[in-house]
């Protein structure tokens, strides 16, 4: 089972301010199948990123994902005062998600 | 307008039974990869399982619900179900339906229905 482990845990930042948020699995994770979700206090999470690039429908262009092989980011440009929340990597499918890490307002 | 609707939770006793609904509207539930997804207070998000589209044949499990939980479709309804089963008390958890059109990411997610499992 691969496992996928998120840092930092936790991200203190202020708006304007750019994130960097890593996911790095245990074995290599194929990259059509890596995927961001951000989720707000009680909110359903919400698909951001998928195929580690691939912005979901909606998505502002400051969210941005990359990396392959074992190693993945997710980057927001710009931080807007709605983007502070936890944010999850996942290989889709039938295995866990990361630990998830949480961006919170400096 | 595309939306699933999770319903079934509540609270239920050590050893208990629940079975969870999500219907899905504005899209055709048998054309999508359906899962269910558990969160426990304060925590991340755990995968529960997951049923594939058109004929369902490929059914997954967690392995801490494997045995328990059963993830069945009913594409008359538009619906997916989770019946749960033997329920324990680190089942307690917001209960999430996602949906996958492509199987490469859950791009549909309902609100959540709360299982709580105490006596």
């Amino acid at each position: 089972e691969i496992v996928l482990t998120q840092s930092p845990g936790t991200l203190s930042l202020s708006p304007g301010d750019r994130a960097t948020l890593s996911c790095r699995a245990s074995q290599i994770v194929s990259s059509s199948y890596l995927a961001w979700y951000q989720q707000k206090p009680g909110q359903a999470p919400r698909l951001l990123i998928y195929g580690a690039s691939r912005r979901a429908t909606g998505i502002p262009d400051r969210f941005s994902g990359s990396g392959s092989g074992t190693d993945f980011t997710l980057t927001i440009s710009r931080l807007e005062p709605e983007d502070f929340a936890v944010y999850y990597c996942q290989q889709y499918g039938y295995s866990p998600f990361g630990g998830g890490t949480k961006v919170e307002i400096k | 307008q595309v939306q699933l609707v999770e319903s079934g939770g509540g609270l239920v006793k050590p050893g208990g039974s629940r079975r969870l609904s999500c219907v899905a509207s504005g899209f055709t539930v048998s054309d999508y990869y359906m899962s269910w997804i558990r969160q426990a207070p304060g925590k991340g998000l755990e995968w529960v399982s997951y049923i594939s589209s058109h004929d369902g044949a490929t059914i997954y499990y967690a392995d801490s619900v494997k045995g328990r939980f059963t993830i069945s479709r009913d594409n008359t309804e538009n619906s997916v179900y989770l019946q749960m089963n033997i329920l324990r008390a680190e089942d307690t958890a917001v209960y999430y339906c996602a949906a996958s059109e492509a199987d490469n990411a859950f791009d549909i997610w309902g609100q959540g229905t709360v299982v709580t499992v105490s006596s």
